[in-house]
């Protein structure tokens, strides 16, 4: 089992939905990262978060860390936000492990 | 400008050969890393150097050596090349440690014939 674990592995949705995609870890750690690969597949960062809630623009990201859960948010999807979500977690010693990616696909 | 650039973008090689994938960042940054992203598109990291310094070097087979001639610089040299090296590698680059933003590079296809 996948020391990260992200929910769920595809989704898709049309355009305007709000969008949640889940990241679930099991090992201690120090910060957690969103990242989103692009259908030509760069890679491009979302956020970094050690605790609590952030914002930029449409997405939004919290974690829990006592829960060892973090959530992705898109308001009003579009579909340019098709794409792969990444969860990366910075365990202790700074080792970092990946989720296997959720694929997201807007149809307008 | 490019923050994060890779050499080459693509490279298809037989097996058995030696090649490099070189990494770059006008960012400042002090900290750089190789990924490995798979065929299923799962990454792992492989390497990370702080200031020249190798800080994270995973279970990497031996054939894979990363040098890094100065903290802009991390290039991959890869010995006898199999087939299951075929990814895509990609370079990326944080202020700090690994657990500050990473920007990453637009990826290396390596396949491997």
């Amino acid at each position: 089992k996948n020391e990260v674990e992200q929910s769920p592995q595809n989704l898709t949705a049309q355009e305007g939905e709000f969008i949640t995609i889940n990241c679930s870890y099991s090992v201690g750690i120090s910060a957690l990262h969103w990242l989103q690969q692009h259908p030509g597949g760069g890679i491009v960062s979302l956020f970094m978060l050690s605790s609590g809630k952030k914002k930029h623009g449409r997405l939004i990201a919290t974690i829990n860390i006592q829960e060892k859960h973090s959530s992705l948010h898109i308001t009003a999807s579009h579909p340019r936000d098709s794409a792969v979500y990444i969860c990366a977690v910075f365990a202790s010693g700074s080792r970092l492990t990946f989720g296997e990616g959720t694929q997201l696909t807007v149809n307008p | 400008d490019t923050a994060v650039s890779q050499t080459p973008k693509y490279l298809v090689t037989q097996m058995g050969n030696d090649k490099s994938i070189k990494c770059e960042q006008n960012l400042g940054h002090d900290t750089m890393y190789w990924y490995k992203q798979d065929s299923k598109k799962f990454l792992k990291i492989m390497f990370s150097y702080n200031n020249k310094e190798l800080i994270i070097n995973e279970t990497v087979p031996n054939r894979f050596s990363p040098k890094s001639p100065d903290k802009a610089h991390l290039n991959l040299h890869i010995n006898s090349l199999e087939l299951g090296d075929s990814a895509v590698y990609f370079c990326a680059s944080s202020q700090g440690r690994s657990w500050e933003t990473q920007y990453f590079g637009p990826g290396t296809r390596l396949l491997v014939l």
